[in-house]
């Protein structure tokens, strides 16, 4: 069955700096979503790309699209204690009716 | 958030009982998701129901029963043949899957964490 890898698992960072997680599908997806869970949370949509090597931007926050559909990243420009949590994608793989998830990446910000 | 409710927020099982987590939802969405969350672990599904009186089995159904007698509610009963039930258990909602890629975006209630004594 289609599979969401996701690194890394864990990412500690300064505040400040930069961080990047990635999502690989194993077979090609129709869209990609994004959440975010804050420590004993829920998770939050954040946004869903559709097309092939789809960039959005949302204030510090890059996502991008593979142009074969198969990946995807999130990446936080000068990271913020507001940033800490667990992102997750999701994929939805065409014909498919349930999304699956990734493992997620823990974020935390050290001030 | 906001118009997913889940019941109750701390939940605790004895041996051998069956106990019903309660997911209720006032957003007009036809789709409504099971997820169990273990510490490091994704989410991992359920059960998936996208329309009243139906539903489909997930990755991890065994020792999990649901019921959709109506839109708005997917009650989720972990039995005691679910020899590990301790975890983070989420409901979530969607317009439809399928359908339309923008409808089936997930929207989750706050979970209930269920523990064994």
């Amino acid at each position: 069955g289609q599979q969401v890898m996701q690194i890394p698992q864990y990412q500690h960072v300064q505040e400040g700096e930069d961080f990047t997680t990635y999502c690989n599908s194993s077979t090609t997806l129709s869209n990609i979503q994004w959440y975010k869970q804050r420590p004993g949370g829920h998770p939050v949509f954040l946004i869903q790309l559709v097309k092939s090597g789809e960039v959005k931007k949302q204030k510090r926050l890059t996502f991008q699209f593979g142009e074969a559909k198969k990946n995807s990243s999130l990446h936080i420009t000068a990271t913020q204690t507001t940033d800490v949590g667990t992102y997750f994608c999701a994929g939805l793989e065409g014909g498919s009716e349930k999304l699956v998830f990734g493992k997620g990446t823990k974020l935390t910000v050290n001030p | 958030d906001g118009g997913i409710t889940q019941s109750p927020k701390y939940l605790f099982r004895k041996e051998g009982q069956n106990v019903t987590l309660s997911c209720e939802q006032n957003l007009n969405h036809d789709a409504m998701y099971w997820y169990r969350q273990d510490p490091g672990q994704g989410l991992r599904l359920i059960y998936y129901s996208q329309i009243v009186n139906d539903f489909q089995k997930g990755d991890i159904a065994e020792g999990y029963s649901v019921s959709r007698e109506k839109k708005e509610s997917f009650p989720l009963t972990v039995t005691s043949a679910q020899k590990n039930p301790t975890a983070f258990y989420l409901c979530a909602s969607s317009l439809r899957t399928g359908l339309s890629l923008a409808k089936n975006i997930q929207y989750f209630g706050a979970g209930t964490r269920l523990s064994v004594l």
